[in-house]
């Protein structure tokens, strides 16, 4: 069965340190993986995506995230946080079952809380 | 710019009244989306649309309906509503012939009484 993982509930960062926030996954075949970051009361925003190519993936507000295939994973990062990066980041994956017209299985999320 | 719009984005309604909520895109694409989302958790999967397809996930109740009339508008009518609906609803569009990622409503924040 396909699946994301995100294993932490919550990451604390202080400003201007770096930020990790991790995603696992379990699909069969080549994973199409995205990142997106939900503020309150809004919808999700698509942060960046990794189809193939360059393992180093950039996306939206200085976000990155490292696809790396023989650990299954890929971890959002940025370089240094910032207080308005605090939000609720979602990774997700698309099912690749049949017929399944681009369904997103989603992690559980992680609350980012970046403190001055 | 081309975005995806719901409406409202408060809905309250009594135990058991009829709601509708409604979702427009400027997007232009072929794949609309119904999705759930309580208290910071995931958003579940209610239905989807590829065109004029309409396809529910097994575990949607069917008190969860939907109506697709044209490209841009979806709908999300929930028949008779429980104080377990009380949830964000969110719209989200894509293309399906390729892995561009869904686009999102800001959603609309239903409350039950």
């Amino acid at each position: 069965a396909q699946s994301v993982a995100q294993p932490e509930d919550q990451v604390n960062v202080a400003e201007g340190n770096p930020l990790t926030v991790k995603c696992t996954y379990s699909v069969s075949g080549n994973p199409y993986l995205f990142w997106y970051v939900q503020y309150p009361n809004r919808g999700l925003q698509f942060l960046l995506k990794y189809i193939t190519g360059d393992n180093l993936v950039k996306g939206s507000y200085g976000f990155e995230a490292e696809f790396n295939k023989s650990q299954t994973s890929f971890h959002l990062k940025k370089p240094s946080a910032l207080v308005s990066d605090s939000a609720l980041y979602f990774c997700a994956v698309r099912d690749m079952s049949a017929n399944q017209g681009g369904k997103l299985i989603f992690g559980q999320g992680t609350e980012l809380s970046v403190k001055p | 710019d081309a975005m995806v719009i719901q409406n409202p984005r408060y809905q309250v309604t009594q135990f058991g009244k009829p709601v509708t909520l409604s979702c427009s895109q400027t997007l232009n694409h072929n794949v609309m989306y119904w999705y759930q989302q309580k208290s910071s958790q995931a958003p579940k999967l209610l239905f989807h649309y590829y065109d004029k397809d309409f396809n529910n996930e097994a575990d949607t109740p069917d008190n969860f309906q939907s109506r697709r009339p044209n490209t841009s508008f979806c709908f999300l009518d929930i028949r008779s509503p429980g104080l377990g609906d009380a949830a964000m609803y969110l719209c989200a569009t894509s293309t399906r012939t390729s892995p561009q990622p869904q686009h999102f409503g800001d959603g609309t924040r239903l409350s039950i009484l």
